[in-house]
């Protein structure tokens, strides 16, 4: 069965304090692995898409990284701004549709 | 530059009423979604539409029902609610039905009582 799990659940941190949020996943054929982020009463906002082991994308104070068996959303230095919960999401497997984690709440503070 | 926009933001139901969550988006995508949003479970996908003039359920059909009404709407409809349809529920769209980037609208929540 196609599956995403994210922990922690709930992450805090000091403002600066760096940290890294996990996404372990299993799915046949997987065709991309997304983070979101998402603010309370919104939407999520898309962030990165990787497609294959050993890829990596940075934007601002977060990079995503991907192996075969999980991804890891890294952050440095965060800023209260970067509190939100965040997604992750993969693409492939049975249904070829989107199967979200639960997310982790990030709580940063100054 | 509005992308996915939803509606009503907010909705109370009583148990056995109607409605229909209204979704349009303005980027000439040609997939469209129904999630709804539940503390603890994710999202889950209640029904897409890969392009206009077809539908087709996801996860958790039971209870909705869809129109793709054009290229640009996507409308929910609860024909009896039930206090289980209690959620958040999220429109989203993509360039086509494979990945790449679904936009998210802002979410409708709905509270049946």
């Amino acid at each position: 069965e196609d599956q995403v799990t994210q922990s922690p659940e709930a992450l805090r941190l000091q403002e600066g304090e760096s940290s890294s949020l996990n996404c372990s996943y299993t799915v046949s054929g997987l065709r991309g692995l997304f983070w979101y982020r998402q603010d309370p009463g919104k939407g999520p906002e898309f962030l990165f898409t990787l497609y294959s082991a050993g890829e990596e994308k940075e934007k601002e104070r977060l990079k995503a990284t991907l192996t075969k068996k999980e991804s890891f959303l890294h952050i440095t230095a965060p800023k209260p701004e970067d509190s939100a919960t965040y997604l992750c999401a993969v693409y492939g497997g049975a249904t070829n549709k989107l199967i979200f984690g639960t997310g982790t709440l990030l709580a940063v503070q100054p | 530059n509005a992308g996915v926009t939803q509606t009503p933001k907010f909705q109370v139901l009583k148990t056995g009423q109607s409605m229909t969550l209204q979704c349009a988006q303005d980027m000439n995508h040609n997939s469209m979604y129904w999630y709804r949003q539940d503390p603890g479970m994710g999202l889950r996908l209640i029904y897409y539409s890969a392009s206009e003039g077809t539908t087709d359920k996801g996860e958790v059909p039971n209870g909705y029902n869809v129109s793709r009404l054009n290229k640009r709407e996507f409308s929910l409809r609860l024909e009896s609610a039930a206090p289980s349809q209690t959620s958040v529920y999220f429109c989203a769209s993509s360039a086509t039905d494979k990945n790449y980037g679904y936009t998210f609208g802002s979410g409708t929540r709905l509270t049946v009582v």
